[in-house]
């Protein structure tokens, strides 16, 4: 079956620009969970979805939201970009977000702020 | 809050010998660990889990354990190849606390 398909996988954009990821998961799962990774504070939990409410959030500023739509699609927004937002953003989904269930993630998508 | 702590140093090994990687995690034992493999430019992939009452688990040429007096998770992969080179993430996933990565370990199997 068809992996969890992140959107776009590079972009570019300036400082105070905006910018929303896309992310479709594998079929069935209902769990979709959203990761910054950078060289210095590695993978962090961004946010977490389920069934379309966020059942988990991460330390990030408000600056950074998702949503996740009826068919288990979600989205992530980051406003007023910043460089340091400049990471890989990974997308992963699971059957039921239980810690025994395992994650599969997208290949992420790359964002540079210039 | 709960810390999940890898090796930050890279581990060089030789073709065919026993790679081991060590994950430690601070106050509560979780209940359940993840073994991820990254590659460079891609998303992680999960290898093994193991649950809080599970001494050991194995998968093929993997093996983890859980010691929970030691608060440590061990990874080993055994008769290592070069295409085993890659970071290996350690994490704690579940219930209601945020989900947490250790920086992982990278290993290097020289031909």
């Amino acid at each position: 079956k068809a992996g969890v398909t992140q959107t776009p996988r590079y972009l570019i954009k300036t400082r105070g620009q905006q910018v929303t990821l896309s992310c479709s998961p594998i079929s069935g799962h209902r769990s979709v969970s959203w990761y910054q990774q950078t060289p210095g504070q590695g993978l962090q939990f961004l946010f977490e979805y389920f069934s379309e409410t966020q059942r988990n959030k991460g330390n990030f500023p408000g600056r950074f939201s998702g949503r996740q739509f009826s068919n288990s699609r979600s989205e992530m927004n980051v406003s007023t970009l910043e460089l340091g937002d400049s990471a890989l953003y990974l997308c992963a989904s699971s059957s039921s977000g239980d810690g025994a269930n395992v994650l599969t993630f997208g290949a992420g998508s790359r964002l540079t702020v210039l | 809050s709960q810390k999940i702590e890898q090796n930050s140093e890279a581990l060089n090994i030789q073709e065919g010998k026993t790679a081991t990687l060590t994950c430690n995690y601070t106050n509560y034992s979780p209940a359940y660990l993840q073994w991820y493999r990254q590659d460079p430019g891609r998303g992680p992939v999960f290898l093994l889990l193991i649950r809080e009452n599970e001494k050991e688990k194995r998968k093929e040429r993997l093996k983890v354990t859980f010691d929970t007096t030691l608060k440590q998770s061990l990874f080993h992969i055994t008769a290592s190849q070069p295409a085993d080179s890659a970071t290996y993430l350690c994490a704690r996933l579940g219930g209601s606390y945020i989900p947490t990565f250790g920086r992982g370990t990278s290993l290097i199997v020289h031909p």
